[in-house]
């Protein structure tokens, strides 16, 4: 079975300092792995993905994410926050069943605040 | 040109309502899917469509059926409306061994 963790709710940091999202994945298969970004009442947007490549990924608008299988962890991290990152986020596993698709399993989401 | 596309946007309806909601997508893709999001943001997938056959069908009220004429197109049909079902729903799309899906923006459905 496939679970994800985001393991805060709510996330505030300034304008101009790093951000981090925490997600936790638990999959019985190789799992892709994705972060989507939810602006206020709009849909939903890829920012990057884990196919088994690269762990470290970089996706869109500054952000990147570790795949880290130790920890079974994929944080989320840009180094410097903009207003324009105030949103919710949602961590994502897929199962990889020998290449093809699942659905996907969303975590609870983490609301980011950017203070100016 | 969106690549997925859902109407309405937004649809506010009486309990007891019957209502549809469309999504097209003109990506080529061979998968499609509709996913809820409740009042707490939480997704959840709902249906599974690939190449107009059922694939995922989770534990959803028969009130809700889609409907895939072909594979650019998975609308869902609701019967007798409940306060309930009030939610955004959103349709996706993706392509075997693509990994990512493709969402549309959402329809905000309200019963009251």
């Amino acid at each position: 079975a496939q679970s994800v963790t985001q393991l805060d709710s709510h996330v505030s940091v300034s304008e101009g300092t790093p951000v981090l999202l925490r997600c936790n994945y638990s999959s019985s298969y190789s799992p892709s792995l994705f972060w989507y970004v939810q602006h206020p009442n709009k849909g939903l947007q890829l920012l990057l993905k884990y196919t088994s490549a690269a762990t470290l990924v970089k996706g869109i608008n500054g952000f990147e994410a570790e795949f880290k299988k130790s920890e079974t962890s994929f944080h989320l991290t840009k180094p410097s926050a903009h207003m324009s990152d105030a949103a919710e986020y949602f961590c994502v596993v897929s199962p990889n069943y020998g290449g093809s698709q699942g659905n996907l399993i969303f975590g609870k989401g983490t609301k980011l605040s950017v203070k100016p | 040109d969106t690549a997925v596309s859902q109407t309405p946007k937004y649809l506010v309806t009486q309990m007891g309502n019957d209502k549809s909601i469309k999504c097209e997508q003109n990506l080529g893709h061979d998968t499609m899917y509709w996913y809820k999001q409740d009042s707490k943001k939480f997704l959840k997938i709902m249906f599974s469509y690939n190449n107009k056959e059922l694939i995922i069908n989770e534990t959803v009220p028969n009130r809700f059926s889609p409907k895939s004429p072909d594979k650019a197109h998975l609308n869902l049909h609701i019967n007798s409306l409940e306060l309930g079902d009030s939610a955004v729903y959103f349709c996706a799309s993706s392509q075997i061994d693509q990994y990512g899906y493709t969402f549309g923006s959402g329809t905000r459905l309200t019963v009251v």
